[in-house]
């Protein structure tokens, strides 16, 4: 079964530097989805994509944050530079469509991120 | 805004228990409604989802999930529990044609042999 592929599974990194996150979705979704969920709270979209075009961020710390699916494909999420309240669990999702409020979204496992 | 409210944060029950979780949420217009699970180690998956018609909603592994509009909530649903429901279940609201998914905060839910 294919899955949300998601890279560094765990990250540890000082604030003041910078970190970035890799992920894969599901092949031929058109839509990636960024969520962060800090512990015990549910996941909060950050950036979503619809292919290489952003149709939301709305959400998204940009003074610090970035994110980019250049070829519609494979995304990176940054962080630049991090902050201990930046610690937190980040997903990555993906849907088939552009039907964001019905499509069923695959999660990735997931890149828990600490900042010291 | 729209917001998810999910009233319990944990539950303990015993196998053949039997399972409500509540989920409430605020918007005025029309939403599309899921409940996600979490296994331990798992990845987030989708449990049942609830667009229109039936409010009766049966999703897998046994579970279902009923839309009361008039209460503006989506209560999850399980008549016998088992070990392997054991995990953390989040319910999420759309709201129609704007998308934003908007999860609650999860309920961990620890079942005992």
């Amino acid at each position: 079964e294919a899955e949300v592929a998601q890279s560094p599974r765990y990250k540890i990194t000082e604030k003041s530097q910078a970190v970035a996150f890799w992920c894969d979705p599901i092949s031929g979704h058109a839509t990636l989805y960024w969520y962060r969920q800090i512990l015990g709270q549910g996941p909060e979209l950050l950036v979503q994509f619809q292919d290489e075009s952003v149709v939301d961020d709305s959400q998204l710390p940009k003074d610090r944050f970035s994110a980019e699916r250049l070829k519609g494909v494979d995304s990176t999420l940054k962080i630049q530079p991090a902050e201990l309240g930046d610690s937190a669990m980040y997903l990555c999702a993906s849907s088939l469509g552009a039907q964001r409020d019905t499509d069923t979204q695959y999660f990735g496992p997931g890149t828990r991120l600490t900042v010291l | 805004a729209q917001s998810v409210s999910q009233h319990n944060h944990h539950v303990i029950l015993s196998e053949a228990a039997s399972l409500e979780l509540g989920c409430n949420y605020s918007y005025g217009g029309t939403v599309n409604l899921f409940w996600y699970v979490q296994y331990p180690g798992q990845h987030l998956q989708l449990l049942l989802k609830y667009f229109s018609g039936d409010p009766l909603v049966k999703g897998i592994k046994g579970f279902e999930a009923e839309f009361i509009k008039s209460k503006f909530s989506f209560n999850l649903r399980k008549p016998s529990v088992q070990w392997s429901d054991t995990a953390e279940y989040f319910c999420a609201v759309t709201a129609r044609g704007w998308g934003k998914f908007q999860f609650g905060a999860g309920t961990q839910v620890v079942v005992t042999p």
